[in-house]
């Protein structure tokens, strides 16, 4: 079963812009997960946001999340072709060895 | 940083036939395996979790008698498409926590497996 949203479903933006995306989930967490994956590739890990933290920042990433609104944000700043890709966000109930659980994902293109 | 393979990367097979896909943790040990389905332009959708030395645990709508789940190993769970139909053609996913401490939350995902079913 999938927890939740991710919106916009797609977005593109120029190049060196900003982009976007929020996940909205149903049920209580331990931690947030978002993960990239290219077309037809396997996932690559982004960046953990426990659900006792409110932001968390690596690299030209930033990540929020709102346990009361059971939602979060990732924002890529000054986007680059290369972040073509789909994000998805993931979560966990709880820790130990609980599945994670996928939003539907957003499909980011970035026009050079 | 922790490897998961999978094995094969892709493979074509006729309908009726069974496929087994591979999964392995390369540098870590994984009591609990997690594979996951993804349709073209879709996310990835929770099959089954598998369990070393026990039986899987498979989400609603999934056959388990279709979908045989064997975790033989620490580093080791394999999934055979038994009967294959086109409409198994997917892009099957595994992932796998290490249970060492200290490893974190993390889940290490393998590079997928593309099967198609003729």
């Amino acid at each position: 079963s999938q927890q939740g949203e991710e919106d916009p479903q797609a977005l593109s933006i120029q190049e060196g812009e900003n982009a976007t995306m929020n996940c909205s989930y149903k049920t209580s967490i331990n931690n947030l997960q978002w993960y990239r994956q290219n077309s037809g590739r396997g996932l690559v890990h982004l960046i953990l946001i426990r659900s006792n933290e409110r932001e968390k920042h690596s690299g030209r990433l930033r990540v929020t999340l709102d346990t009361s609104k059971k939602s979060s944000s990732l924002l890529i700043t000054a986007s680059r072709a290369a972040d073509t890709a789909s994000y998805f966000c993931a979560t966990v109930r709880n820790s130990g060895n609980t599945p994670l659980v996928f939003g539907k994902g957003t499909r980011l293109s970035v026009i050079a | 940083g922790a490897v998961v393979s999978q094995h094969p990367s892709w493979v074509i097979c006729k309908s009726g036939t069974s496929v087994k896909i591979e999964c392995r943790s390369l540098d870590f040990q994984a009591t609990t395996m997690f594979w996951y389905r993804q349709f073209p332009k879709q996310s990835l959708m929770l099959m089954a979790t598998s369990n070393e030395g026990s039986k899987a645990t498979y989400e609603q709508g999934v056959e388990k008698d279709k979908f045989l789940i064997n975790h033989a190993s620490l580093t080791l769970s394999t999934l055979t498409v038994t009967s294959a139909h086109p409409e198994d053609s997917s892009f099957y996913i595994c992932s796998a926590r290490s249970i060492e401490a200290g490893a974190g939350d993390e889940q290490y995902f393998g590079p997928g497996t593309r099967l198609t079913v003729t």
